[in-house]
């Protein structure tokens, strides 16, 4: 069965940083290109990042270009997102997403997400 | 305010259709068949319902549908279920920002 669980989340205050886990298992993880998506307080959904399966192409959202890091530990199963210079607008679920092997731009397993607060 | 326009909300009866829609621009659905459809139960995670415009991932009921034509795509959902209920969102790749998803649609199922 394919698990993602997402782990990390938090207070933290503005200006601060926080680093998120997503621990895969149940499939071939070193296979998989993976994703980071958020979710403010009954909000919409936001695509954040995309990492590729050897971590040799990596995109990123234009309002996190620059403040967050994706990597993936494929030896681990896991997948990273470090978040620097946190805002408030940054407060959302966090879900661990994998992309279908048939295509890159959907996703096919999602994690139940973590919570990310950015507040003084 | 989302790269994708979907209307906030929809309503059907039971055993009806409803659509909806999801409207860009030529730098996204309409100029990729790379739309895909997610079902948003409250805090849950989101669930692939359609891929490819009109795909159906495996266990996905057939009751669900998707299509495209110019910038908008559209999902059907016949038949309508009170497990329907739900948010739902499309997303497509974007030229410009690689991946983005519409405002969501609420529909309730009367």
């Amino acid at each position: 069965e394919v698990q993602l669980v997402e782990s990390g989340g938090g207070l933290v205050q503005p200006g601060g940083s926080l680093r998120l886990s997503c621990t895969a298992s149940g499939f071939t993880f070193s296979s998989y290109t993976m994703n980071w998506v958020r979710q403010a307080p009954g909000k919409g959904l936001e695509w954040v990042s995309y990492i590729s399966s050897s971590s040799s192409t990596i995109f990123y959202a234009d309002s996190v270009r620059g403040r967050f890091t994706i990597s993936r530990d494929n030896a681990k199963n896991s997948l990273f997102l470090e978040m620097n210079s946190l805002r408030a607008g940054d407060t959302a679920v966090y879900f661990c997403a994998r992309s279908s092997l048939r295509g890159s731009y959907y996703f096919d397993y999602w994690g139940l997400g973590v919570l990310v607060t950015v507040s003084s | 305010q989302s790269a994708l326009t979907q209307s906030v909300s929809v309503s059907g009866s039971p055993g009806q259709s409803i659509t909806i829609s999801c409207t860009g621009t030529s730098s996204d659905v309409g100029g990729y068949d790379y739309v895909s459809w997610y079902q948003q139960h409250p805090g849950k995670a989101p669930k692939l319902m359609i891929f490819d415009v009109s795909n159906r991932p495996s266990g996905v009921s057939n009751r669900f549908s998707g299509s495209k034509s110019g910038n908008t795509a559209s999902l059907t959902i016949s038949g309508l279920q009170a497990e329907d209920e739900a948010d739902y969102y499309c997303s497509s790749y974007s030229r410009r920002s690689i991946l983005v998803f519409g405002g969501g649609t609420k529909l309730t199922v009367l």
